[in-house]
């Protein structure tokens, strides 16, 4: 079946840490995004790429990093500068064109303490 | 830059009957995408509807119904013979462009039996 896997679907980690959150998808989407969800507020974009090896940042991207060295793959890692990093994490591909909704993986709750 | 606004926090509907969602945008554009999306409490993502801004015609999915006002940037959603299972967080979103998706708040309706 074709979709988006996020793993792992908990993550713990003591601040001052770095933590990569992966993200695959097989449904042979161009674009990967990656979402931040906080209590009572919407999604908001922290990076998103249109194609292998480019990316570019999206509105709340200090403290975050990306790669995409393959189609598939679209890992975040949540460095230790980001201020505030528990939240949910949220990954999303989409083929080209504006029109096409964007499909979702299930999520990583990320909690620093 | 464009947001997008659901005014109403929390709704409740009782089974069976028909609720109405609220969702209204700023935007400058004319050539855009509007959609719903739907979070169960799993926090999977899932697309419920779509509204192309160029079509003057309102979308219709099974029981999901939008009423689409362009100059009133007006896009509420609308849930006909409601059921257990759509109790969730509902998301408007707006898109213009590949890359440009931005999130409501949020609504979160309550099913009751």
């Amino acid at each position: 079946d074709g979709g988006i896997t996020q793993s792992p679907k908990y993550l713990f980690r003591k601040e001052g840490q770095n933590v990569t959150l992966s993200c695959e998808q097989n449904l042979n989407h161009d674009a990967m995004y990656w979402y931040r969800q906080d209590p009572g507020q919407g999604l908001r974009l922290i990076y998103y790429s249109q194609i292998v090896n480019d990316f570019q940042k999206g509105d709340i991207a200090e403290g975050y990093s990306v790669s995409r060295e393959k189609k598939e793959s679209f890992p975040l890692t949540v460095t230790s500068a980001q201020k505030n990093p528990t939240a949910f994490y949220l990954c999303a591909s989409s083929d080209p064109g504006q029109g096409v909704g964007q499909y979702f993986g299930p999520g990583t709750r990320l909690t620093v303490t | 830059a464009q947001t997008v606004t659901q005014s109403q926090p929390e709704m409740s509907v009782q089974e069976a009957e028909t609720v109405t969602l609220s969702c209204t945008y700023d935007t400058s554009e004319s050539d855009y995408y509007l959609f719903w999306y739907k979070q169960p409490p799993s926090r999977q993502m899932i697309l419920v509807i779509r509204q192309e801004a160029y079509k003057q015609q309102n979308a219709t999915e099974n029981r999901f119904s939008v009423n689409f006002q362009k100059a009133a940037k007006s896009f509420s959603l609308k849930i006909s013979d409601s059921q257990l299972g759509d109790a969730a967080m509902y998301f408007c979103a707006y898109r213009r462009g590949h890359n440009d998706m931005r999130f409501g708040a949020g609504t979160r309706l309550t099913v009751k039996p």
